[in-house]
């Protein structure tokens, strides 16, 4: 049975700061998804990483994929409070997604002003 | 374009109806996905369709969870005799094809079981 666990479920962290989000997976992919959801909404597509030492930037986000570890990171630079949101990385079940995917708890992030 | 619609947004039934409910995925998309998401089990995969086809309705909780596609596109997920650990979030999700990676979300009905 394929496990996603993120860490840490909870963050709560200041405006300027640098923090990472950790997921580890328990099974061979090279697939790895994050979302964002917002309190009452859907889940945003934020990076999709298809390969082994995948690194993907979109303004003050960065995730990577490392597959041998079974490790991707979202690493967040100078937050600010507009990222304010749970945070959940996702791995295919099985082939090509054909199986749906497995969701991690979700990192649950507050950035204070 | 537009995007995964599903309908209702909010349903609250009574414990032992019956519920559907509806996912209209991205136009063109030929996979879709139904998810749950409950605060106890966090997102679940469901099932998902190719085309009109589920190859696997494992995930589905009991057999009283039910799911069809027809013509290709609007899918329906239909709950008989609701009970209360039904209520949750449901979620459904179109992505281009099978292995076409990244999935789409619709904004979900949240069904409450009273």
């Amino acid at each position: 049975e394929l496990k996603v666990e993120q860490n840490p479920l909870f963050l709560s962290m200041q405006e300027g700061k640098n923090y990472t989000i950790y997921c580890n997976y328990s099974t061979t992919s090279d697939r790895l998804y994050w979302y964002r959801q917002d309190p009452g909404k859907s889940l945003e597509s934020l990076f999709v990483l298809l390969s082994n030492g995948a690194v993907k930037q979109e303004g003050r986000l960065m995730a990577s994929l490392d597959t041998k570890a079974r490790l991707s990171t979202l690493h967040i630079t100078a937050a600010v409070h507009d990222l304010s949101a749970t945070y959940f990385c996702a791995v295919d079940n099985g082939g090509g997604g054909a199986d749906g995917l497995t969701f991690g708890k979700g990192t649950h992030l507050i950035i204070q002003p | 374009g537009a995007g995964v619609s599903q309908s209702p947004s909010n349903k609250v039934t009574e414990k032992g109806k019956d519920v559907e409910l509806r996912c209209d995925p991205i136009s063109g998309h030929t996979a879709l996905y139904w998810y749950r998401q409950s605060l106890g089990q966090g997102l679940e995969f469901l099932i998902y369709f190719q085309g009109n086809s589920a190859p696997d309705k494992s995930g589905l909780p009991s057999d009283r969870f039910s799911a069809e596609r027809t013509g290709g596109s609007v899918s329906t997920l239909t709950i008989q005799r609701t009970q209360q650990e039904d209520s949750a979030v449901y979620l459904c999700a179109s992505s281009l094809a099978r292995g076409a990676g990244e999935q789409y979300f619709g904004p979900g009905t949240r069904l409450t079981v009273t």
